[in-house]
């Protein structure tokens, strides 16, 4: 039962412009929700995150909204730089030490 | 060296081996992971070690064997594995449950592990 999806597998932005990645999530209990970026050959590094008790969080370029009603998160990267260009994951937290994770978003972002 | 150090970072093994990954981290951090990434499918959570006790287990295979001999140290013991097993293993490491939910773990580069 995947709880965290994002249905977009690939998102392609011109440098410069906004990147806006999506997320949904199906269970209520999550607490904390996370932005990964993979690039390849690398593990995942922490980006972004934003508590359940806010709608939103920023962070130089990188800003986090959340709407709870919905069950939906996404992240705006302002200006897209050709280095961020890698594969984003969206993730949430719940219960002791766990992060349940969706199956990621490529970002190419084209000069 | 710092951060989450695994090794190897390619394996090719066959279906009658045994082999393990390491896992390694600098951080002082209390509880550490494993995750298995395949191709197109959402990271999967494999096991949890909260202060060297195994505190998760998410219906892995016994062909998966973990092993934590002390907080800095994770271990994945393979044997009689399937090609499907084929995948990026991870590593993680995070300090406590809030550090958790914070700032999420801490992963290494993975094992990029083929069975053949």
């Amino acid at each position: 039962d995947q709880q965290v999806k994002q249905n977009s597998p690939s998102l392609s932005v011109q440098e410069g412009r906004i990147s806006i990645l999506n997320c949904d999530y199906t269970n209520s209990m999550f607490d904390y929700f996370l932005w990964y970026k993979k690039y390849p050959a690398e593990g995942p590094t922490f980006l972004i995150s934003i508590s359940s008790i806010k709608d939103k969080n920023e962070d130089g370029r990188f800003t986090v909204f959340l709407n709870k009603s919905a069950k939906h998160l996404s992240l705006h990267i302002v200006p897209s730089q050709p280095g961020d260009s890698a594969v984003y994951f969206c993730a949430a937290s719940w219960g002791d030490y766990k992060l349940s994770f969706g199956a990621g978003t490529t970002v190419t972002v084209r000069a | 060296e710092t951060g989450v150090t695994q090794t190897p970072r390619h394996l090719v093994m066959g279906m009658t081996n045994k082999k393990s990954l390491k896992c390694e981290q600098h951080l002082g951090h209390n509880a550490m992971y494993w995750y298995k990434q395949s191709a197109k499918k959402p990271l999967e959570l494999m096991f949890v070690y909260n202060f060297k006790e195994q505190t998760e287990n998410n219906s892995v295979p016994s062909r998966f064997s973990p092993e934590c001999p002390n907080s800095s140290h994770l271990f994945l013991h393979l044997h009689t594995l399937q090609p499907e097993d084929s995948a990026l293993y991870l590593c993680a490491s995070s300090q406590d449950r809030r550090g958790t939910a914070f700032y999420g773990y801490t992963f290494g580069s993975g094992t990029r592990l083929t069975v053949v």
